[in-house]
């Protein structure tokens, strides 16, 4: 079952205005990954972060992983209208197998002019 | 990051057939995953295809519904069987990226049973 429990569950927002999302659990993992899905699409990696306290950015998005190793946070500053999607946070538990995530409920972003 | 090409894109079936899902990587790779994202919903990893051996299962899915082949390194397919409207979904496989402990995903099968 999910494991993970992402939030927000949906955000409006202006062009411009940063957007921030979290994901939490009660388990600890070792690997946090964002994902961004576009409609028809599959899901494409944002960051992927590996180490507690990990403060990893690429252009305008800004991840961090949790020092608990049970959060991360997902930061996109500036939005623009190309940020509208779903943002899934995903994690590799310390006791999965290789290539098993546990995916978050999803952040719906829609940004408006 | 390799290239997975997926396919059918989407389909309608009706209840009680089959639709087999194909998913070709342009690269070799040990590990082929499935995932379900039932409509409005997360992503759930149905089983872990490993080339040469049967696909591990996860709690809640079965080979018999879902069986799955790997005949080699850069191809899988999934099939959903007896399908039933509840099987109405994305169906999504994914491979391990080669330059970190990501996962690329292919496009998905978009699913729907009448």
């Amino acid at each position: 079952g999910q494991q993970l429990n992402q939030s927000p569950q949906s955000m409006f927002i202006q062009e411009g205005e940063d957007v921030s999302m979290n994901c939490t659990s009660s388990s600890i993992f070792n690997t946090w990954l964002w994902y961004k899905q576009d409609p028809g699409e599959g899901p494409v990696l944002l960051i992927a972060l590996y180490k507690a306290g990990e403060l990893t950015s690429n252009g305008r998005l800004t991840a961090q992983f949790g020092i608990t190793r049970k959060d991360s946070f997902l930061n996109i500053s500036a939005s623009i209208p190309s940020d509208v999607g779903i943002y899934f946070c995903a994690g590799r538990r310390t006791t999965d197998s290789w290539g098993k995530l546990q995916f978050g409920a999803g952040t719906q972003v829609v940004v408006t002019p | 990051s390799a290239v997975i090409s997926q396919k059918p894109s989407r389909d309608i079936c009706q209840r009680g057939t089959s639709l087999t899902i194909q998913c070709q990587v342009d690269s070799q790779v040990t590990m082929m995953f499935w995932y379900r994202q039932q409509p409005g919903q997360s992503l759930t990893l149905i089983a872990t295809a490993n080339q040469g051996s049967e696909a591990t299962y996860e709690s809640g899915f079965v080979i018999d519904k879902f069986p799955i082949s790997r005949p080699n390194l850069t191809f899988s397919t999934l099939t959903v069987s007896n399908m039933s409207p509840e099987d109405s979904s994305i169906y999504l496989c994914s491979v391990p990226q080669t330059s970190n402990y990501g996962y690329t995903f292919g496009s998905g099968t978009r699913l729907t049973v009448v």
